[in-house]
């Protein structure tokens, strides 16, 4: 099984829904991400926790809130999806600041908002 | 904030040598990774070296870091078909609390 985990993997909605993406991990780990991908671009940090109690914003968090239910699932919620959210959406995991810090992510979301 | 820059695309033959460059602004750098995107996949750790190594080998793959100009690169030896995906760099900063990555670069390996 996967040990880090999404969904719903592809996704479209309506401009002004409210819509949750889920990340789940098996690895332990207690720091979560949040980042989009569009083409180019390559990665943007939207929000990252480092324990469930920690909640920071990252370089693109405007319109896009998260919620850390336990250590395992982190997720992501559009307030009112706009079109230019559409992207595709990817969750991490990495273990504690020791060590190589390197991060594991889930097979990510493709959302489409029209 | 920091930054980090890839070209956008490569093509090279199967069989030749790839050579994936990175170059980044942070100068307190602690390590820097590559990452493998293929279609439809989330990124998957190829390889990281630590700021005060020069060079890694790992199999194929070859790590060459100059600190000094704040260069990275990636070399692929002996390129094959299933190598064709999106490399992205990444580096950690000193305060080792995220990543900032590189915008990926697309390598397409021909017959």
């Amino acid at each position: 099984d996967a040990d880090v985990t999404q969904t719903p993997r592809n996704r479209i909605t309506k401009t002004g829904k409210r819509i949750m993406l889920e990340c789940s991990q098996t690895k332990g780990h207690d720091r979560m991400y949040w980042y989009r991908q569009d083409p180019g671009l390559g990665l943007r940090l939207i929000y990252y926790s480092f324990d469930v109690k920690d909640i920071n914003k990252g370089e693109i968090s405007d319109g896009y809130s998260v919620s850390r239910q336990a250590q395992a699932k982190f997720s992501l919620s559009l307030e009112s999806a706009i079109p230019n959210q559409t992207a595709l959406y990817f969750c991490a995991t990495s273990g504690s600041n020791r060590g190589r810090g390197e991060q594991y992510f889930g097979p990510g979301t493709r959302l489409t908002v029209t | 904030g920091e930054d980090v820059e890839q070209s956008l695309f490569l093509s090279v033959r199967e069989g030749d040598s790839s050579v994936i460059n990175c170059t980044y602004t942070d100068s307190s750098s602690t390590y820097l990774y590559w990452y493998k995107q293929e279609p439809g996949a989330g990124l998957q750790l190829l390889t990281y070296i630590f700021s005060n190594m020069d060079m890694k080998q790992d199999q194929r793959l070859t790590v060459l870091l100059n600190k000094k100009d704040k260069h990275l690169s990636l070399r692929i030896a002996d390129t094959q078909t299933g190598d064709s995906a999106i490399y992205f760099c990444a580096e950690r900063g000193a305060a080792g609390n995220k990543l900032t990555f590189g915008g990926g670069t697309r390598v397409l390996v021909k017959p």
